[in-house]
Order: structure tokens, then sequence, then C-alpha cells
């Protein structure tokens, strides 16, 4: 049972384009998701968070979009730049659950050509 | 300031064998956490560790078994290997009840089981 669904494995930007990498999730109880970037032979790195109370969350070149309704989040980086170039996971939790743990996607390998 | 180390980077074992895997804990951490990484999935939770005692545990079947010392660091042992335990483990550490931004991941080790 797949929570968290990031549907494109990967996919391939223009330096300078933006690029957006989009994640689906099925459990109503999530209400805090996070995006990770992993680069080879590393683990991965907190990138950007969001709440459920917000729908838009910005830090620099990267913004976070959550569509509560259609259970949707979506990772907005502009303008793309060759060290953007990783795999990008999604992760939900529900924050008021028992078991308070993190629901990771598949990735999203991300190639940002010069 | 170290990171989450783990080692050893990479282990070869065979199916039936026995392996324990080691993770120091980012200097001032005090919760450890082991996820799995199969080949093309995202990393899926193992268990948790503070104060010594599991405190989370994923659905993984009990041959995964873990350990904390008073030094935080952390074992992952997985008895009677079976090929499908072929992935990258990754340990993250963080302050027991911070927010999900303030986990920290090791750069994993490979095994792979023949």
């Amino acid at each position: 049972d797949q929570q968290v669904k990031q549907n494109s494995p990967s996919l391939s930007v223009q330096e300078g384009r933006i690029s957006i990498l989009n994640c689906d999730y099925t459990n109503s109880m999530f209400d805090y998701f996070l995006w990770y970037k992993k680069y080879p032979a590393e683990g991965p790195t907190f990138l950007i968070s969001i709440s459920s109370i917000k729908d838009k969350n910005e830090d620099g070149r990267f913004t976070v979009f959550l569509n509560k309704s259609a259970k949707h989040l979506s990772l907005h980086i502009v303008p793309s730049q060759p060290g953007d170039s990783a795999v990008y996971f999604c992760a939900a939790t529900s924050t008021g659950g028992a078991t308070n743990k993190l629901i990771f996607g598949t990735g999203t390998l991300l190639a940002v050509q010069p | 300031d170290a990171g989450v180390t783990q080692s050893p980077t990479h282990l070869i074992k065979t199916r039936g064998q026995q392996v324990t895997l080691r993770c120091s804990p980012k200097s001032g951490h005090d919760t450890v956490s082991w996820y799995q990484q199969a080949l093309g999935q995202g990393p899926q939770f193992i268990f948790q560790y503070y104060e010594e005692e599991e405190r989370q545990r994923g659905n993984f079947p009990d041959r995964f078994s873990g350990h904390q010392f008073p030094n935080y660091s952390s074992e992952l042992n997985v008895n009677a290997l079976l090929l499908g335990d072929s992935a990258l483990y990754l340990c993250a550490s963080s302050l027991w009840n911070t927010p999900w931004e303030k986990l920290f991941f090791g750069s994993g080790t490979q095994l792979s089981v023949l």
C-alpha cells in the first residue's frame, strides 16, 4: 500500500527553467509534508516542508504547494541549476498520530541540463 | 562537527547469515532511526530508538532488531538474511521530539545478499 506516490521516476529540465516535481498521497491523516534531496552516495537532506494549515511555503528558489482536497503537493524549483540534479523524495507524516514516522515516496530523479 | 556516520559503507552477505550495521548519531543527538531503501524505492521506516529503548517500529519482521547504547550510538541486526534484504540501510538522528526538519541522515550501508 503506497501511501505516498511520486509517479514520475525522472524529469529532465534545461538550466534556468522551472522544475516541477509532483507527489500524491492517499492517507487523509497526513498533516505535515517534507521534501528531501539525495545525491549519490549521500543520505537524504531536508529541503523544504509544509504544514496542512498552509497551501504554500517558499524558501529561496524552492516553493512547495499543497492542495489538500486533491491530496497533492508539488515542489517548484526556479530557476533550476545543474547542482539541483539529484533524487527528490516527498515524505509525509501524521503529527497527531500514535506512530509519528515519515512515509516516503519512491523519488524523482531530476536532471538539469546546462 | 561530524554528522551521522555509518559503518561499514558496503557489505556482502549470503542468504541465512546474520549482519550488524552500526550508526553514530550527529553530535548532541539522542534519537536514532533506521530506514531501509530498496532499489527504486523510497526509504522505509524500520524502527526508532531513544533512551536505549525501541520507541516505534515499522512493518518489519522480528528478524530485524536493534540496540542503542548509552553513548546514543546504535546497531541494526538482521538475522536469517533473505535476498530481499538487499538494500541501502540509512540511519537518521535527531533530538527526541524535535521537528522533522532536524532529522539528519547518514550516507547509509549498502547491503548485498547473495
